[in-house]
């Protein structure tokens, strides 16, 4: 079965600096998706970006990006420029055949001013 | 607004008591997921609809738990016999699924459900 890891409950960066996020799965799949959601306190999970498994190069999205190492089953999240609104919690999450998503438990991000 | 939308977004009930929710997908979307949230957990997956078809229910879903998509549109939550442990937020999410190739699920509010 896949499994999702998220190891930092908890985690804060000052505004304006960089901050990342770790996230490792376990998958005997080879065709697959990997998510980052967020998910403010008004509770919609909105999506910060995503990757497929077959692409070698690493997504961004503005001030996200992520660090995606398949051999190693890591997809960490960067996030420059921290803003106050990127305070949030943040999800890592996978997809494969089924299309079910699979997620971490989290890691509670804290922007400090 | 074309996001999706659920209701009721809170829901108070007494133990014992059938409760139902509602999720209108994006028009669009094939594809209906239900997952349940308690604080501080990521959510957890329920069940998905392929248009009409219930194509998978997890174990977590006793059989006090029925989902519907008559007609492949909306979808329905039924919790029968309330308790206290079914206090969680139901997260629904819609997706448009063509074969190989994800697309992003778009994901609604939420309903909060209290169980008293």
């Amino acid at each position: 079965a896949q499994t999702v890891t998220q190891s930092q409950p908890e985690m804060s960066v000052q505004e304006a600096e960089t901050v990342t996020l770790s996230c490792t799965y376990d998958t005997s799949e080879s065709d697959y998706y990997l998510f980052w959601y967020k998910q403010p306190p008004s509770r919609q999970m909105i999506l910060v970006i995503r990757q497929e498994a077959y692409k070698q190069q690493n997504a961004t999205e503005n001030r996200f990006s992520v660090n995606f190492q398949k051999a190693a089953k890591s997809f960490s999240l960067k996030i420059s420029d921290s803003q106050l609104g990127d305070a949030a919690m943040y999800f890592c999450a996978y997809t494969g055949n089924n299309r079910k998503l699979i997620w971490g438990l989290g890691t509670s991000l804290a922007v400090n001013p | 607004d074309t996001g999706v939308s659920q209701n009721p977004r809170h829901k108070i009930t007494k133990r014992g008591q059938n409760v139902t929710f509602r999720c209108d997908p994006i028009s669009e979307h094939n594809r209906l997921y239900w997952y349940r949230q308690t604080l501080g957990q990521g959510p957890e997956f329920l069940t998905y609809f392929q248009n009409e078809a219930q194509l998978e229910k997890s174990r977590l879903l006793s059989d006090r738990f029925s989902a519907e998509r008559p007609k492949g549109s909306f979808s329905t939550l039924e919790i029968q016999r309330t308790e206290q442990g079914d206090s969680a937020m139901y997260l629904c999410a819609s997706s448009s699924y063509e074969g190989r190739g994800n697309t992003e699920a778009f994901f609604g509010q939420g309903t909060r459900l209290t169980v008293v």
